[in-house]
């Protein structure tokens, strides 16, 4: 079984400032690394799929990269609506895990 | 554009069962895998379980295993997730997603509460 392990748990940023996120699996799980947004009282949207692929409709500001066991998630120049709680997530092997999550406070 | 709807949730004591479903439309469901996560009040998310697209193939989390029950039925592109023996780690809000190694779109989410 595939444990994801995020850090930090919470960050408390300004708008406009640099945020990185980062996703350490338990065995290496090659690109199969996905990365979603929750805010507040909705449900979880795609962000990054295969660790660094971006997804239609979702801001340039937000990219991926890592393979193997160590994944980052960044945000370029923070704005206040990405307030919200980030997970990373692997579905290469069965269970599909997901890291702890990281809230993102502005 | 794609809409999941969840449907079913509700309070209900320990030991007794729970039916979930989930409406789709807006993609081609009798070609796509559907899975069931969950998210206990103010924890993360937790996978629950996954069924291919013609319901040929089903798997579970190990906390679920042997309780729960994934299905589909295709002609009315809904899923299901048959929940028994209900025990109160089991509250959440129950999501519907689609996608096979990702999740593209998720429901709003059914919230279930077993309390006795």
């Amino acid at each position: 079984e595939i444990v994801l392990t995020q850090s930090p748990d919470f960050q408390s940023v300004t708008p406009k400032e640099k945020v990185t996120i980062t996703c350490r699996a338990s065995q290496s799980i090659g690109s199969t690394l996905h990365w979603y947004q929750q805010k507040p009282n909705q449900s979880p949207k795609l962000l990054i799929k295969y660790a660094s692929q971006s997804i239609s409709g979702v801001p340039s500001r937000f990219t991926g990269s890592g393979s193997g066991t160590d994944f980052t998630l960044t945000i370029n120049g923070l704005e206040a609506e990405d307030a919200a709680t980030y997970y990373c997530h692997q579905g290469s092997s069965i269970p599909h895990a997901f890291g702890g999550g990281t809230k993102v406070e502005i | 554009q794609v809409q999941l709807v969840e449907s079913g949730g509700g309070v209900v004591q320990p030991g007794r069962s729970l039916r979930l479903s989930c409406a789709a439309s807006g993609f081609t469901f009798n070609n796509s895998g559907m899975h069931w996560v969950r998210q206990a009040p103010g924890k993360g998310l937790e996978w629950v379980a996954l069924i291919t697209y013609d319901g040929s193939i089903k798997y579970y989390a190990d906390s679920v295993k042997g309780r729960f029950t994934i299905s589909r039925d295709n002609s009315k592109n809904t899923l299901y997730l048959e929940m028994n023996s209900l025990r109160l780690e089991d509250t959440a809000v129950y999501y519907c997603a689609v996608g096979k190694y990702y999740f593209d779109f998720w429901g709003q989410g059914t919230l279930v509460t077993v309390s006795s």
